[in-house]
Order: C-alpha cells, then structure tokens, then sequence
C-alpha cells in the first residue's frame, strides 16, 4: 500500500481550463518531486521542493506551477494545458533531497487528458 | 552527465525461472546510489532495491538481488523463482551523491513472466 496518495486518478481538461493536482504523503519526508511520465518512458522530473522550497525546476513551461502548502502536500496547478500534456503525472516523497536520502517513493499518479 | 542505459527493452521469463536484467550507467562521481524501481501494469512505481556505490556487498531483497561492478559501471538485477506478479516494466535508476533529487533513469526493461 502506497503512502503518497494523489488525486484525483483520472483527470481530461480543455485547453482553457485550470485544474490542479494533489498529492499527499504521511511518512514525514520533507522532499517532493512532480514527475511526468509518458506512455512507456520513464518519469521525467518537473520539480522538487525540499523543506517546503522550490529547489530545482526542470525548465517546465509555465502553465504548470507548482505549490508546496506544508510539508506533507504538494499541488500542481494546470491551466492552458496542450494536448502533448497528456501523461501519467507522479508525485514522490523521499526523506530529504539531501546525501543519503534519496530513496523516492512514487504516489500512483494521476492519468491527464487534455483535449 | 550521468546517464542510465538499459539495453532490454524487453524480456521474458517461465515462472519459477530466474532472469537478469542489465543497466549500465555512467559518471564521474565516486558516491552516489543505485535503484531499480517496478511499475506494474496498474502503474504504480515501487521501490525494488537500492545500492550504495560505497557498499561492495550486494544488495539483496528476498527474490531479487543485484550484481553491482562499480569498476565497469555495471548494476543488474537477478530476479529469483519468478512469479506473474514480477510482470511489470522494471527501470534502472542513478541518483549522484551532489544531486539534490534528480534521479536519472533508464528507458526500462519490460518483464513478462510467462505462466
């Protein structure tokens, strides 16, 4: 059993709408990653927040924003998406971002449409 | 840049059988960690093993263990007595000890194991 969670599971949105994405985690870590994973590739990194921080932003355009209220949750606000936006979206958690931590843990992400 | 190659796109396996699965990767840093990570079908990313370039032992987790060659840059995995629910696409993760959460991954291996 997974300890990210993330809703919703399934999400289609047109271009023009602004939705956003949660995820969740109870193990007390304080690093959170977005992920973009398309049809049989691996995951992409988008962000990471460590301590609440943005800490590393993969050049991802900007109508993806990401947002960390507390360390336990982390959203990612969509708006004018494109249909190539289209992907499995995973979050993960890991005891920090720092040596000796890395071991992530991936929610069961969130399936986007954009049409 | 550190990068992980994975030359199996796929593979398969009796069940009961053994199978390995080969990465490779590539860096100059003398510290950092291994992992391979299973996404089932059902998609969620789990955790299979991990290893740390410090550790000459070789990390083993009930059925699965790795072969980690730090000299040749080498870290496959050895999947005992194999089981259907083995199936799953199987990725080969690198993270380097200066990072601060990028893991890099490789293109994945697809395992069916056959009953």
């Amino acid at each position: 059993d997974t300890e990210v969670t993330q809703t919703p599971k399934h999400l289609v949105m047109g271009m023009t709408n602004k939705k956003s994405l949660k995820c969740e985690q109870h193990m007390g870590h304080r690093a959170m990653y977005w992920y973009k994973q398309k049809a049989k590739k691996p995951p992409e990194l988008m962000f990471v927040y460590s301590y609440e921080k943005l800490s590393i932003n993969e050049s991802v355009p900007s109508r993806f924003s990401p947002e960390c209220p507390n360390s336990s949750l982390l959203n990612l606000h969509l708006h004018a998406l494109q249909p190539e936006d289209s992907a499995l979206y995973l979050c993960a958690s890991s005891q920090s971002s720092g040596l000796g931590y890395y071991e992530q843990y991936f929610g069961p992400g969130t399936r986007l449409t954009v049409t | 840049a550190q990068t992980v190659t994975q030359s199996q796109p796929e593979m398969s396996v009796q069940e009961a059988e053994t199978v390995t699965l080969s990465c490779t990767y590539d860096t100059s840093e003398n510290n950092y960690y291994l992992f391979w990570y299973k996404q089932p079908p059902s998609r969620q990313m789990i955790l299979v093993i991990r290893q740390e370039a410090y550790k000459q032992q070789n990390a083993t987790e009930n059925r699965f263990s790795v072969n980690f060659q730090k000299a040749a840059k080498s870290f496959s995995l050895k999947i005992s007595d194999s089981q259907l629910g083995d199936t799953a696409m199987y990725f080969c993760a690198f993270i380097g000890g200066g990072s601060q959460g990028n893991l890099i991954f490789g293109k994945g291996t697809k395992l069916s194991v056959k009953p």
